[in-house]
């Protein structure tokens, strides 16, 4: 089955600075990735996706990446600030049945530093 | 719309003891998701519905048990709590597979 590696573990950045979180996922038949954040003692929500016909998508400061041939993918957040210090955890499904339930990394913890 | 919630928010069970926890979403989804999370391990799903009367198991299923009765609402069953099942449960829904899951705000499972 589907297997999601996310790096780094921990993620510690000056405010203003950029943060990049990669993953990789090993299955080449899945084609939706989402990106969750989860701020301490509360509920993950989803703050981008990505389908695999499309290799870059951007929201505001927000971004993911998708290189299908390597099969990975990676979210970019620049001009950090403390608001994005939290957990973030990247996702992969593919379509179909149970196919399509959500396989997650471990998560990465990011702390923006003011 | 209240989302999808969850009760309780937090409980301690004693080795060998039963509980329930609920789920319920009123944003008419199908699909319907208990997961798992332990520190440093991610999201593990448990159980999970594609609608009323059906479900089925997903990575970590033994320990538990899920009923799907309505469209709304979706029960997880411990059975006989052990000390590994101490961890935050989440519920969610979706439109479909595939689509943004919509999360609860978790129960804080505590057994000693």
């Amino acid at each position: 089955g589907e297997n999601v590696e996310q790096h780094p573990s921990t993620l510690s950045v000056q405010e203003g600075d950029s943060a990049v979180i990669k993953c990789t996922y090993s299955d080449s038949a899945s084609n939706y990735f989402p990106w969750y954040k989860q701020e301490l003692g509360k509920r993950p929500q989803l703050i981008i996706d990505i389908r695999s016909n499309v290799g870059e998508k951007k929201d505001q400061r927000i971004a993911v990446t998708l290189n299908k041939t390597a099969k990975h993918f990676s979210l970019h957040i620049t001009e950090t600030q403390p608001e994005d210090s939290a957990v973030y955890f990247c996702a992969a499904s593919k379509d179909g049945g149970s196919q399509g339930n959500l396989i997650f990394g471990k998560g990465t913890k990011l702390s923006v530093k003011p | 719309n209240a989302g999808v919630t969850q009760t309780p928010k937090f409980r301690i069970l004693k080795i060998g003891q039963s509980m329930t926890l609920q789920c319920a979403q009123d944003m008419n989804h199908n699909y319907m998701y208990w997961y798992r999370q332990d520190p440093g391990m991610g999201l593990k799903l448990i159980y999970y519905s594609v609608g009323a009367g059906i479900t089925d198991k997903g990575e970590v299923p033994n320990g538990y048990n899920v009923s799907r009765s309505t469209t709304e609402d979706f029960p997880l069953r411990l059975e006989l709590a052990a000390p590994s099942q101490t961890s935050v449960y989440f519920c969610a829904s979706s439109y479909a597979p595939s689509y943004e899951q919509y999360f609860g705000p978790g129960t804080r499972l505590t057994v000693t």
